[in-house]
């Protein structure tokens, strides 16, 4: 079955080390999102990738990046995570952003504690 | 701006029964589509039921059905005969030019046996 999958399912970090999540997708669609999660909150958008082509929320801290090196892959990368990072971590995708038709599809999460 | 606003947070329903998400948004764009997601407690998101601005028809997907009233700007969530394996976080999201998802505050919903 066509999907998205995120790995790990659990991250556990400790506090200012490096850590990067994965997410890959056989839908082959053009457009990737991460969103960070916190407990009885709505889904924030953090940034997507059109294609290569990288869009940043304006408030998402420069402790995160992003890459994307081929359409089925992105990494969410979070340079320095502090105890405010805790949260789950999710991977969207969707065939075009211009049609509002089309849903996103989610992976399952990984959801990151620090130490 | 546009907006999409969930008055409940958290709801009962017993088993069998059917029961109504409340959802509603404001929006300037003249195109936009409304989505309703399921997240159980093991966190991944689950698409449900999609209704377009410009449908005639509500939308319906098995036991679930969106209500929408556009001049209302609602678009509640109908699930008939709850199951236990529906208690579970609901979102009602909406996406508009932008091309972004645009999240309400989420209902949860627990089916009691």
């Amino acid at each position: 079955d066509a999907m998205v999958i995120q790995n790990p399912r659990y991250q556990v970090t400790q506090f200012g080390k490096p850590v990067t999540l994965s997410c890959s997708q056989t839908l082959n669609h053009n457009v990737m999102y991460w969103y960070q999660q916190k407990s009885s909150q709505a889904p924030k958008l953090l940034f997507h990738y059109y294609d290569k082509d990288f869009n940043n929320e304006a408030d998402t801290p420069d402790n995160f990046q992003s890459r994307r090196p081929n359409t089925s892959f992105c990494f969410l990368d979070i340079r320095s995570p502090g105890l405010g990072d805790a949260a789950m971590y999710l991977c969207a995708t969707s065939s075009h952003t211009g049609y509002s038709n089309q849903p996103q599809h989610f992976g399952d999460g990984t959801r990151l504690s620090i130490l | 701006a546009q907006k999409i606003t969930q008055t409940q947070p958290g709801m009962f329903v017993q088993e069998k029964e059917a029961v109504t998400l409340d959802c509603t948004y404001d929006t300037s764009d003249p195109s936009y589509g409304l989505f309703w997601y399921k997240q159980p407690s093991s966190g991944e998101m689950i698409f449900l039921i999609y209704q377009g601005s410009y449908d005639q028809q509500n939308a319906t997907e098995g036991r679930y059905s969106l209500n929408f009233q556009k001049a209302r700007k609602s678009a509640n969530l109908v699930i008939s005969a709850s199951q236990l394996g529906d208690s579970a976080m609901y979102f009602c999201a909406m996406k508009g030019n932008t091309g972004k998802l645009i999240f309400g505050q989420g209902t949860t919903l627990q089916v009691k046996p």
